[in-house]
């Protein structure tokens, strides 16, 4: 069975500082996809990155990037540079070669403080 | 590009009514997802449709059901409420079911039964 472990429920970090937010997972597929979304209050899910399992460089989008480890399965999402606009759950996410479905961590709220 | 569309955004019923839910995708992706988002069970997948088939269901009873349309508009459906169906309902959209397709997540339907 496929599972996404994010073992951070709350997070603190002061602005302009970098945060790391942890993900692992676990799954039997060959391939699989990694993707990390955030969601404000709002309720909207905004996608962040996305790694695939056969990439060899680790994936980066502006301010955020993905700390890939295959070995340890561990996709962890770093954000440099927080931003006051960056308070919101984050969530880490994976979808496997079963279809289109999506399996989601519980969520870190991240808020960063002024 | 438009992005991913539900309607409506808020919606309270009563217990043993039952409720439809619209969500248009990006213009020319084909596969749509249902998620249900609780606080206590977090995000859920319930179901997948690509090209007017649905191609995966989560654990869901039978009072959960959709459908998609040849423009690729789904529609899911809720009867018979119970309390516990009140939740946030995310539809998201994805060019294709490929582990590396993006999925893009609408602003959700957010569902208070009383």
């Amino acid at each position: 069975a496929q599972k996404i472990t994010q073992t951070q429920p709350g997070m603190f970090v002061q602005e302009k500082e970098a945060v790391t937010l942890d993900c692992t997972y676990d799954t039997s597929d060959p391939s699989y996809g990694l993707f990390w979304y955030k969601q404000p209050s709002s309720g909207e899910m905004i996608f962040l990155i996305y790694q695939g399992s056969y990439d060899q460089q680790n994936a980066t989008e502006g301010r955020y990037s993905l700390n890939f480890q295959k070995a340890r399965k561990s996709a962890n999402l770093v954000i440099s540079a927080s931003q006051l606009g960056d308070s919101a759950m984050y969530f880490c996410a994976m979808r496997g070669d079963q279809g289109g479905k999506l399996i989601f961590g519980q969520g870190t709220e991240l808020s960063v403080k002024p | 590009k438009a992005g991913v569309t539900q309607t409506p955004r808020y919606l309270i019923k009563t217990r043993g009514q039952q409720v439809t839910l619209s969500c248009s995708p990006i213009s020319g992706h084909r596969s749509v997802s249902w998620y249900q988002q609780t606080p206590g069970q977090g995000l859920q997948f319930l179901f997948e449709y690509f090209s007017e088939t649905q191609r995966n269901k989560g654990n869901f009873p039978g009072r959960f059901s959709g459908r998609q349309f040849s423009n690729s508009r789904s529609e899911m459906n809720v009867s018979t409420l119970e309390l516990g169906d009140s939740a946030l309902y995310l539809c998201a959209s994805s060019s294709g079911q490929g582990v590396n397709h993006e999925a893009f997540f609408g602003q959700g339907t957010r569902l208070t039964v009383v």
